[in-house]
């Protein structure tokens, strides 16, 4: 069964242009939601994460926008870099028990 | 401060062995995971421990199996190791009782041929 779902799978965008991933849930149990970024041979980095008390949070050109009532959370990269490129996963978690999202590679052209 | 560690980095094992892959987690923290990652999927959720004890597991098989140490350090055993059991291993660790941010390890690459 699976716990949160990520779209899309895949993502190709210029540089300078918004990124944005998307993912649903429907456990309303869930209060903790991250996003990670993993580079090729490295493990996965948090990037930034939100709570469901709040519907928006931003970390420099990194947003987090939260519908709780949705079910469903987004990451906006905005004026995305070649450097940005790499695989996001969202995640879900209620007390210690984490699932992520399947993954979604962004490349950013140059 | 210290991340999470993993050992070893690459491992190449043949159809039938046994591997065991370990972690350290960052100082203070007391919960390790372990997830799979096959190559270009997502992360598949192994086990999780805490304060020593096994407190959830992913849908795999008895075979793989894992316990936590006493200063928290972590390890996952495999056996009976199958060619599909050839992916990126990856631990991560949070603090006691916050619930909240895991960080992730570089990963163990094992290699079954």
């Amino acid at each position: 069964q699976q716990q949160v779902k990520q779209s899309p799978q895949s993502l190709i965008v210029q540089k300078g242009g918004i990124s944005i991933i998307n993912c649903a849930y429907e456990n309303t149990a869930f209060d903790y939601f991250p996003w990670y970024q993993q580079f090729p041979g490295k493990g996965p980095a948090l990037l930034i994460a939100i709570r469901p008390d709040v519907s928006e949070k931003k970390e420099g050109r990194f947003t987090i926008s939260f519908n709780k009532s949705a079910k469903q959370f987004s990451l906006h990269i905005m004026d995305s870099q070649p450097g940005d490129s790499a695989t996001y996963f969202c995640a879900v978690n209620n007390f210690n028990k984490f699932y992520f999202g399947s993954g979604t590679k962004l490349n950013v052209k140059p | 401060e210290a991340g999470v560690t993993q050992s070893p980095t690459h491992l190449i094992k043949t159809r039938g062995q046994q591997a065991t892959l370990r972690c350290s987690p960052i100082s203070g923290h007391t919960s390790v995971y372990w997830y799979q990652q096959a190559l270009g999927l997502g992360l598949q959720f192994l086990l999780w421990y805490d304060e020593g004890e096994e407190r959830n597991r992913g849908n795999f098989p008895p075979r793989f199996s894992g316990r936590q140490f006493p200063n928290y350090s972590s390890e996952l055993n495999v056996n009976a190791l199958e060619l599909e059991d050839s992916a990126l291993y990856l631990c991560a660790s949070s603090r006691p009782r916050r619930n909240t941010e895991a960080f992730f390890g570089q990963g163990t690459r094992l290699t079954v041929v």
